[in-house]
């Protein structure tokens, strides 16, 4: 059964730099047929995706946050790391990695989902 | 503000039919497939109903999608107070990104 758990600082400080990891068990994140995400809720309010990237190593964005985000694969670890700079309070929010599936299902049409995700983890932007 | 619209609240009693709405454009919903994703109080989001119609293994047949342009809805059925959650709606965006709706709250009356 696939799992995926989100760990890093619960607190950043303004300025800083917001640095996660998820850590995949229960499957590989080789898979080719998947693309590895996060997504992140700010308190009380909706669903934000930050980004996605493939298994083999090809990222891509939210264009809101492109110029601030990193996000990479270590294969070797099974893990999936985000890496957000220049944090504000802004960007206080429980971070969720998941499991994207995406697909071609017709001329110029996609189909995207997140079928497996982690618990999530607050992480909190204050001096 | 969310690139798909959705209302804020929605709400039903048990045993009660209801649905929820999400509106979005050419880029989004007109083009490409929509996900449903169920929240529960202090739980991951879940994924309910994906590519507009289809469900994962294990989720009731009383949870049903639908897409008709650049809207979609979200069909609960038989409501039960377990239903109580917030539901978003996600798309693919030709801007070359996933987009989410707004969230629409389920009360249980």
């Amino acid at each position: 059964q696939l799992q995926l758990q989100e760990s890093g600082p619960g607190l950043v400080k303004p300025s800083e730099t917001l640095s996660l990891t998820c850590t995949v068990s229960g499957g590989s994140i080789n898979s080719g047929s998947y693309y590895w995400g996060w997504i992140r809720q700010p308190p009380g309010k909706g669903l934000q995706w930050i980004g996605s990237i493939s298994y083999s190593g090809s990222p891509y964005y939210n264009p809101s946050l492109e110029s601030r985000v990193t996000i990479s694969v270590d294969t070797s670890k099974n893990q999936l790391s985000l890496r957000l700079s220049s944090v504000t309070a802004a960007d206080t929010a429980v971070y969720y990695c998941a499991r994207q599936t995406a697909f071609v299902v017709g001329p110029g049409a996609m189909s995207s989902y997140f079928q497996h995700w982690g618990q999530g983890t607050l992480v909190t932007a204050s001096s | 503000q969310s690139v798909l619209t959705q209302p804020p609240s929605a709400s039903g009693t048990p045993g009660q039919r209801i649905t929820i709405s999400c509106s979005g454009s050419n880029s989004n919903i007109g083009t490409n497939t929509v996900n449903w994703y169920q929240q529960l109080p202090g739980t991951a989001p879940k994924l309910l109903i994906y590519s507009n119609n289809q469900r994962p293994s294990g989720v009731p047949d009383r949870f049903s999608g639908s897409k008709s342009g650049t809207s979609a809805s979200l069909a609960i059925s038989g409501l039960q107070s377990g239903d109580e959650a917030d539901y978003y709606c996600a798309t693919w965006d030709d801007s070359l990104s996933v987009v989410f709706g707004g969230g629409t709250k389920l009360t249980v009356l």
